[in-house]
């Protein structure tokens, strides 16, 4: 069962454009979302997170939109570098347990392939 | 920047042999995690640990699994007898609060089970 899902496996955007990586989630109780980015033989590393509060948040060149009525949330990266390219992963929890130690549902991640 | 290591990065193991892995979390982090990533599939939740005690668990963290904090900076996972299928990439991560605040990751223990 696919809680958290990341349709597009890979995507290939060129160096300076945009890239919008989309994900979405059928369990309506997450209320926190983050992304994570990472590289081969490394682990996930923290980009930026959003809660359902929210409908977007922003942090540098990463801003994340959420669309709760639609339950998709997205990750754009403007200007994209070619450091950027790693596996994206889209995760999210919910506080229904009490606000205790909750464990991520990860997607399955995508691809990001920048091109020079 | 404090970071979340873990040890070995690399241990091979015989099916049906006991494996710990470690992780030293962040230090003033106060909650722990483990998590699996077989390979080419995506991260899975394992357990949770918060205040000396197991918060959340997994169907995949059965009777083969437990977690230990065994002093003030060691966080470990042990599978008692391994199956081939428990090899994995397996990420310990530690934060500071529970839900609404981001995880940290360490690098990863590939675990390989012949």
């Amino acid at each position: 069962d696919q809680q958290v899902k990341q349709n597009s496996p890979s995507l290939s955007v060129q160096e300076g454009r945009i890239s919008i990586l989309n994900c979405d989630y059928t369990n309506s109780m997450f209320d926190y979302f983050l992304w994570y980015k990472k590289y081969p033989a490394e682990g996930p590393t923290f980009l930026i997170s959003i809660s359902s509060i929210k409908d977007k948040n922003e942090d540098g060149r990463f801003t994340v939109f959420l669309n709760k009525s639609a339950k998709h949330l997205s990750l754009h990266i403007v200007p994209s570098q070619p450091g950027d390219s790693a596996v994206y992963f889209c995760a999210a929890s919910a506080s229904y347990s009490g606000g205790g130690a909750d464990g991520l549902t990860f997607g399955k991640g995508t691809h990001l392939i920048i091109q020079p | 920047e404090p970071e979340v290591t873990q040890t070995p990065s690399h241990q091979v193991t015989q099916m049906g042999q006991e494996v710990i892995l470690r992780c030293v979390p962040i230090s003033n982090h106060l909650y722990f995690y483990w998590y699996r990533q077989i390979l080419g599939q995506k991260v899975e939740f394992l357990v949770s640990f918060y205040n000396n005690e197991i918060s959340e668990k997994s169907e995949i963290f059965d009777d083969q699994f437990s977690v230990e904090r065994p002093d003030g900076s060691n966080f470990t996972l042990k599978i008692r007898s391994t199956k081939l299928e428990d090899s994995a990439m397996y990420f310990c991560a530690s934060s500071v609060g529970g839900w609404g605040t981001e995880a940290f990751f360490g690098q990863g223990t590939r675990l390989t089970v012949v």
